[in-house]
């Protein structure tokens, strides 16, 4: 089993569309929570943290339940420059070292 | 500021030479990590260096893979003899490091946010 899965997609939306991302990790001692973007071949960049009680950046919502060890991210009013994979990672240990899902593709079309 | 640099950007070698890559973090950044992506499947951690010394060097593959950080500044990742099975993507990140004192007294680790570098696409043939 993965320590991180997510639903590869890809999700095919129409511009305007709100769309909902979701995430589990095996590992319960997880410490911090991200979603990372990334571009075709180009590098992860982070997208944001997130936080137990839930966060909000602009169009971006993320949310963690540690109960269900589950993490979602929801975009709203979707643009074509949100298309991209969207890499939820987790942290756990001393060390810092992120554990990647494996990413959700996300189309956005005219 | 300037972002974290890797060398080279692309490298196709043949299988059992032996290939060096680079990594420069961004300065001041105390902690460097290697990833890897192999095609497929997802990004997996390689190794964590805090300054010189190696924090962590779980994922590291076997002992074909050699990481170094003379100094604490740059890092390299050196793969001797490579195999196929080495292709794959492979990405440096910097953070700072920041320690955090737990309940009970023991000492924790705050995830920074870690900047990657572009990476370095390697093609073993």
């Amino acid at each position: 089993r993965k320590e991180v899965e997510q639903d590869p997609g890809p999700f095919n939306v129409p511009e305007g569309a709100t769309v909902a991302f979701n995430c589990t990790y095996s590992n319960s001692a997880s410490q911090s929570f991200f979603w990372y973007r990334q571009d075709c071949r180009k590098e992860p960049k982070l997208l944001m943290s997130v936080y137990s009680s839930g966060n909000e950046d602009g169009r971006f919502t993320a949310q963690l339940n540690r109960a269900s060890q589950y993490i979602s991210l929801l975009i709203r009013d979707s643009k074509l420059s949100d298309s991209a994979t969207y890499l939820c990672v987790v942290s756990s240990g001393n060390t810092g070292k992120l554990i990647f899902g494996q990413g959700t593709t996300l189309q956005v079309k005219p | 500021e300037a972002g974290v640099t890797q060398f080279p950007s692309h490298s196709v070698i043949e299988k059992g030479q032996t290939v060096t890559l680079r990594c420069d973090p961004i300065s001041g950044h105390d902690n460097l990590y290697w990833y890897r992506r192999v095609m497929g499947k997802e990004i997996k951690f390689l190794l964590h260096f805090v300054k010189e010394s190696k924090q962590d060097e779980s994922g590291m593959p076997n002992n074909r893979f050699l990481a170094e950080r003379t100094g604490g500044t740059y890092s390299t990742l050196k793969v001797q003899p490579a195999e196929l099975e080495d292709s794959g993507v492979y990405f440096c990140a910097s953070s700072h490091h920041f320690v955090t004192e737990l309940a009970g007294g023991a000492s924790g680790f705050l995830a920074y946010e870690q900047y990657f570098g572009p990476g370095t696409r390697l093609t073993v043939t």
